[in-house]
């Protein structure tokens, strides 16, 4: 069955610095690829998604993600992190042809210091 | 309306309750999810609606649970006899029919954080 690994329950950076949160996904097809961000309280927002075209995605608040088939991988970066991206982030995959369950990891919580 | 909307946002009950989530998706939108995220875990899928189609009801976590959905619009989530591990959030999401990944683009609502005294 598929599954999701995000390496690192909780990742801590300083405001300014390299944000890198890691996903690494199981099967050997390559599915579809999400990466979701939850702030507190609120639902799931999509940040970017996967589709097998470009392997570099950028989505949405200056985050990109790689996709890395030979790694099964598909890390989630930003150049320079910002306050307001302290929340929860999701990678998730679906299967193609499938009805389009969501597997997700765990997740990792991010914390920005000043 | 805009989004996906859920209520209660919060319900707290006592053990042995059942409870009743109700989920309402985004217009058009005709695949519904639900699913239930524990405290420091990932979303576990519960059960999918996809039209007038027989539900995939496979991530139901026991007899206890289970859900609707009227024609193509809301949905309601019911844990009966709730106990202490039915505590966590529930969350909806809804996704446009069709192939591909159109229908792997999931909108979610905000929960319901459901706790079982």
């Amino acid at each position: 069955a598929q599954s999701v690994t995000q390496l690192g329950s909780h990742v801590s950076v300083s405001e300014g610095a390299l944000v890198l949160l890691r996903c690494n996904y199981s099967s050997s097809v390559p599915p579809y690829l999400f990466w979701y961000v939850q702030y507190p309280n609120q639902g799931l927002q999509l940040l970017l998604k996967y589709t097998s075209a470009a392997t570099l995605v950028k989505g949405i608040n200056g985050f990109e993600a790689e996709f890395k088939k030979s790694e099964t991988s598909f890390h989630l970066t930003k150049p320079s992190a910002h306050m307001s991206d302290a929340a929860e982030y999701f990678c998730a995959v679906s299967d193609r042809g499938s009805q389009g369950n969501l597997i997700f990891g765990k997740g990792t919580k991010l914390s920005v210091k000043p | 309306g805009a989004g996906v909307s859920q209520s209660p946002s919060n319900k707290v009950t006592e053990k042995g309750k059942d409870v009743e989530l109700r989920c309402d998706p985004i217009s058009g939108h005709t695949a519904l999810y639900w699913y239930r995220q524990r405290l420091g875990q990932g979303l576990e899928f519960l059960i999918y609606f996809q039209g007038n189609s027989a539900p995939d009801k496979s991530g139901l976590p026991s007899d206890r649970f289970s859900a609707e959905r009227t024609g193509e619009s809301v949905s309601t989530l019911t844990i009966q006899r709730t106990q202490q591990e039915d505590s966590a959030v529930y969350l909806c999401a809804s996704s446009l029919a069709g192939t591909g990944l159109s229908k792997n683009i999931q909108y979610f609502g905000a929960g319901t954080r459901l706790s079982v005294l």
